[in-house]
């Protein structure tokens, strides 16, 4: 079957780093997707990898491998504002997304 | 502002009634989706469109129908609500389809309580 693992729940502290890792099992694969949602609100695009290795969009990168079927979304100089929960999706040979159940981020002063 | 449209925003539904929730992009998307969240569990899809007049089933599609009547419209139908179905709904758009990969845009859901 098809599924996507995340950790429930993180808190880290303002100013600091933290890794929030995922692993995924697709029919296929066309790429991991991660995904910012507040509380109460829309999710939002971060990133999409397809190849292997890391890709930095400023605070945020996210790393791919695809012969571990792991990905992992890095955020650096925490600020309150990153508390969300973070959404990791994989998409498989049927261009669907297969979603994970979100990783909620609690920053702390 | 250019996005995705969803009303209501917040519904208590008796069961057995029927309800739609609308939902409308102006961004000229060509693919439209309506998910499912529910605490604990990833995004579900329910029906797809990727296309206007066209339209297809996800994981979770019993109990719900949809329509695309136009590129800019993807209404979606309970017709007879179940407790089951109290969830947030959410639409989404791609400036894609199948075989492409691109971004989904969200609205910014619908809480539906079906008592």
């Amino acid at each position: 079957g098809q599924n996507i693992d995340q950790p429930t729940e993180m808190t880290a502290t303002e100013g600091a780093i933290v890794q929030i890792n995922c692993t995924y099992q697709t029919s296929g694969f066309n790429g991991l997707f991660w995904y910012q949602q507040h509380a109460g609100e829309a999710p939002t695009f971060l990133s999409y990898n397809v190849l292997d290795g890391l890709e930095e969009k400023g605070r945020f990168s996210s790393f791919l491998s695809r012969s571990k079927g792991y990905s992992y979304l890095l955020l650096k100089e925490l600020q309150m504002k990153d508390s969300a929960s973070y959404l990791c999706a994989g998409m498989d040979s049927n261009y669907q997304l297969i979603w994970g159940a979100g990783t909620k981020l609690i920053i702390k002063p | 502002i250019a996005g995705i449209t969803q009303a209501p925003t917040s519904q208590i539904l008796a069961a057995g009634r029927r309800m739609t929730l609308r939902c409308t992009q102006d961004m000229r998307h060509n693919a439209m989706y309506w998910y499912r969240q529910d605490l604990g569990l990833g995004l579900r899809l329910i029906h797809y469109s990727n296309t206007a007049g066209t339209t297809g089933k996800g994981e979770v599609p019993d109990g719900y129908s949809v329509s695309r009547a136009n590129t800019d419209d993807f209404p979606l139908t309970l017709a007879s609500a179940v407790p089951s179905q109290t969830s947030v709904y959410f639409c989404a758009s791609s400036d894609s389809g199948t075989g492409d990969t691109g971004e989904l845009f969200f609205g910014e859901g619908s809480r539906l309580t079906v008592l």
